[in-house]
Formats: C-alpha cells, structure tokens, sequence
C-alpha cells in the first residue's frame, strides 16, 4: 500500500535559519502530494500542495516541489520565523483513492 | 472559506460510556473523514462518507461507528469508550475526488477514564 515517509523531530532551529523537512513517498501511480501544518492546539491546516511531476507548491515562503524519479516532497524555508514553529504532516492522495495517506510528522521548534 | 467545526475541543469521559463527536462542514462537500491523531502514529483513518448515508471503513473502524443523515453533518460514535479511544479526533471534507484538499477541523481532544 501507499505510504509517507518523514524525518523525525524534533527540528530546533534559530529565528532566521533555514528549514529543509525530508519526505519520501510509496505510491503507485501518480498521486497528488500535501504538506499540512498543525500549530498547537489546532487542527490541520493546508500549507501547499501539487498535483504533478515537477509542480512547485508554495505558500507563506515555504516551498515543496514534486520529485517523481526520487519520490520525494521536501518542504523548504529560507527563513524561519517563531511563528513558523508548529507540527508538519508530510501527506499523498491517489486520485481514485479515499484518504490522506500521512507521514509521522516532524515537530519544528523556533527560537529567538 | 471552508469552515469545519466539531461540537467539542476537549472532552471527558467514563469508560463504558457512549460518546458522540458531531463535526459540520459549511461547503457542501460530499465526502467526509474521521482521522484519529496519536504522538508517532500522525494521522489515521476511521471512517470515510462519500455522500449522504454513505460510509466507509478506513484503516482503524473498530470501536467507532458512524452516521451521516444529512450533508453538512457526520458524527463519530464510540459505543462504549475504553481508555485506548484516548486521543485527538480531527474531522475532514472535501469535494468529491481522491487528488482533492481536505480541510480539518479544529479537533476534538478526548480522555477516556
């Protein structure tokens, strides 16, 4: 079946620093691929998405871009901010599929 | 925007007990999601409703039940919580269409005694 690999947190990084968040994926076919954004005591939110080979998904500076031939979804930031500390879900979805498949999620901690 | 609410933030209960967790969704989705969220696990699928009545098993249904008599509304249902149900229960809709975007609810965070 499907799934969804992720590094594991925690991820503590400096005001400004740069955050790269490793997701691999497992998956027949072409299915889309999310990252979500949990911050505490919320639910998930939708940070970006992309549906294809090589779209680029990007919102609030972070930026994800679809790998078919490493399988892979990495999350980026070149700079961080304490408001950007909060749990990441790594996810796919097949287009004929019912669910989100998720990874683990990697908590990142941002400190002044 | 889509907006998902869910009846509680925080609930807690009495092993043995049943306990109903109402979530509502305001854009007309057909389908709709129960994940249950645990440290390590991420998200897992309980139930799914494609449509109205409609329902699904996910990944991990046993102990939970379901209903969706009308659009807007799915309810999750433990039968007789134990303290494994012990979690935080985020609900979901989208438009018909597996590549679509599901958007959560705020969560609900359930003790079980």
């Amino acid at each position: 079946g499907d799934s969804v690999t992720q590094m594991e947190g925690p991820v503590t990084l400096s005001e400004e620093a740069c955050l790269t968040i490793n997701c691999t994926y497992t998956a027949t076919g072409y299915p889309s691929l999310f990252w979500y954004v949990q911050y505490p005591g919320e639910g998930l939110q939708l940070l970006l998405k992309a549906t294809k080979a090589d779209d680029k998904g990007s919102n609030k500076g972070f930026e994800a871009t679809y790998r078919k031939e490493t399988t892979s979804f990495h999350l980026e930031k070149g700079s961080v901010q304490v408001s950007d500390s909060a749990v990441y879900f790594c996810a796919l979805s097949q287009a004929a599929g019912n669910k989100l498949t998720f990874g683990g999620g990697t908590r990142v901690l941002v400190k002044p | 925007d889509v907006k998902v609410t869910q009846s509680s933030r925080y609930l807690v209960k009495r092993t043995g007990e049943k306990v109903f967790l109402e979530c509502v969704q305001d854009m007309d989705h057909e389908n709709m999601f129960w994940y249950r969220q645990d440290p390590g696990l991420g998200l897992r699928l309980i139930y799914f409703s494609y449509d109205v009545k409609m329902k699904e098993k996910g990944d991990i249904p046993e102990g939970y039940s379901v209903s969706r008599e009308k659009k807007e509304r799915f309810s999750l249902i433990l039968e007789s919580a134990s303290t494994n149900q012990t979690s935080m229960y985020l609900c979901a809709s989208r438009i018909q269409g597996g590549g679509e975007t599901q958007y959560f609810g705020p969560g609900t965070r359930l003790l079980v005694l």
